[in-house]
């Protein structure tokens, strides 16, 4: 089955403890990015990256880090996670060409207090 | 600033009646476009996808465009209760990667039994 894996589904940490939320996808897709959703202000772009090492900031890179060393992973970091990052994640990914949809993970609902 | 914007809603239809969700974007390179619904707590998921000027037609849904009002559509004929959801516009612009997909915030609509 086609999917975006994402993990862990749900975390409640405190500040400054580094995590990692990992995304894997099974479709050879070349594109991923990392959206963040919080209520009215709507999904914003994190990070994404095109191809294997070629990464670039989205709409609110700050205080996140991603790196793409295979093809079918994207993981988030969090070096010192801060309470203002409690939000939704979600993890996407889509094949090349310009109407191509993005295919979503079912999110990490990240605390930190 | 490349902007998607979308009225929030609620929008409130009978059963059986025509939805109606509208949004409006910035850039006139934009080159196409995306409708995302997402159920409270879900990840988005794809309902229908147009780049050409016109209508696209799925099902009950259809997708209306026209670039040159920088304008994009979703109606949803014969609304069930189950459509009830929040309905997400994306573009993915000209000119940057095709991974920037830029969302809008999402309108919520409600449909009465």
């Amino acid at each position: 089955e086609a999917q975006v894996t994402q993990n862990p589904r749900y975390l409640i940490t405190v500040t400054g403890k580094k995590l990692t939320v990992t995304c894997s996808q099974n479709m050879n897709h070349e594109y991923m990015s990392w959206y963040r959703q919080d209520p009215g202000l709507g999904l914003r772009q994190i990070y994404y990256s095109m191809n294997v090492e070629v990464t670039d900031k989205g709409d609110v890179p700050e205080g996140y880090k991603v790196s793409r060393k295979e093809k079918r992973n994207f993981p988030l970091i969090l070096e010192s996670p801060s309470p203002n990052q409690t939000s939704l994640y979600f993890c996407a990914s889509h094949a090349s060409g310009f109407n191509q949809p993005q295919h979503f993970g079912d999110g990490t609902r990240l605390s930190i207090l | 600033q490349k902007e998607v914007e979308q009225n929030s809603g609620p929008l409130s239809v009978p059963e059986g009646a025509i939805a109606s969700l509208n949004c409006t974007y910035s850039d006139r390179g934009s080159q196409s476009f995306f409708w995302y619904r997402q159920y409270s707590g879900k990840s988005p998921e794809l309902i229908m996808f147009i780049y050409s000027n016109g209508d696209k037609e799925d099902g009950r849904f259809t997708a209306q465009l026209n670039k040159a009002s920088q304008y994009v559509s979703l109606l949803i004929r014969d609304s069930q209760p189950s459509d009830s959801a929040t309905y997400l516009c994306a573009v993915n612009y000209y000119g940057g990667s095709q991974g920037n997909l830029i969302f809008g915030k999402g309108t919520k609509l409600s449909v009465k039994p």
